[in-house]
């Protein structure tokens, strides 16, 4: 499995701007490959953000399309994720995912965000 | 987008118990359906992709069936490790779509 790393601020303030970048091996971001953010609400499930090809074609979900853009850099070997005008319910666990062969098949560890005042 | 009923949403079994877990769609996806096991405080881990195929290394008492809208995840001789949550997930249409989550807990 290929590993990936999230990383960004652990406490975002409401109505601001939540940012997160997924480290990814070098060499790995591939014409085959889709990243996406999956995030997880304390004790709930799991709801797909959106994922990124390595061309910067992207797909949101619409239930937060408004709000979400996702970037790649090739060159730094990562990929971004920000959703602004936060709230409380953007409160959850983040994970960046690789899709190549298989449907996320590789995850990152996760990152809790917070948002609160 | 399409909806995911998962059920049981918690269940309690013994070691060594058959175990099943059931999906459904809320439209028709073919067989493009996978199965993920999470532990506590971990990332999900893909345990079967396309509906019924294992992914290497996952043990093979771990199998899958269905098409359509109705699907089955089977645990066949439960082991201690097996306690997680596990989610169905569709990815036959955007926006991809996950079950609520069956707990399943060793008794």
């Amino acid at each position: 499995q290929v590993q990936l790393q999230e990383s960004g601020p652990g406490l975002v303030k409401p109505s601001g701007t939540l940012s997160l970048t997924c480290g990814v091996p070098a060499g790995s971001i591939t014409s085959s490959t889709w990243w996406s953010w999956v995030r997880q609400s304390p004790g709930k499930g799991l709801e797909w953000i959106g994922e990124i090809s390595h061309s910067g074609t992207t797909n949101y979900n619409p239930s937060l399309m408004s709000r979400v853009t996702m970037s790649i850099d090739n060159f730094k070997n990562q990929f971004s994720l920000k959703i602004s005008y936060v709230t409380a319910a953007d409160t959850a666990v983040y994970f960046c995912t690789r899709t190549a062969a298989l449907r996320f098949e590789s995850w990152g560890q996760g990152t809790l965000v917070t948002v609160s005042s | 987008a399409i909806q995911m009923t998962q059920s049981p949403s918690s269940l309690s079994a013994s070691v060594g118990d058959r175990v099943t877990i059931t999906c459904r769609t809320s439209q028709a996806i073919r067989y493009d359906l996978g199965w993920y096991q999470q532990k506590p405080g971990k990332a999900p881990k893909l345990l079967i992709y396309g509906a019924s195929t294992l992914r290497s290394g996952v043990p093979a008492r771990f199998s899958g069936s269905g098409s359509g809208t109705d699907f089955t995840l089977t645990i066949s001789g439960l082991q201690a490790e097996d306690s997680a949550t596990y989610y169905c997930l569709q990815d036959y249409d955007y926006p991809w779509t996950f079950g609520q989550g069956t707990k399943v807990e060793i008794k």
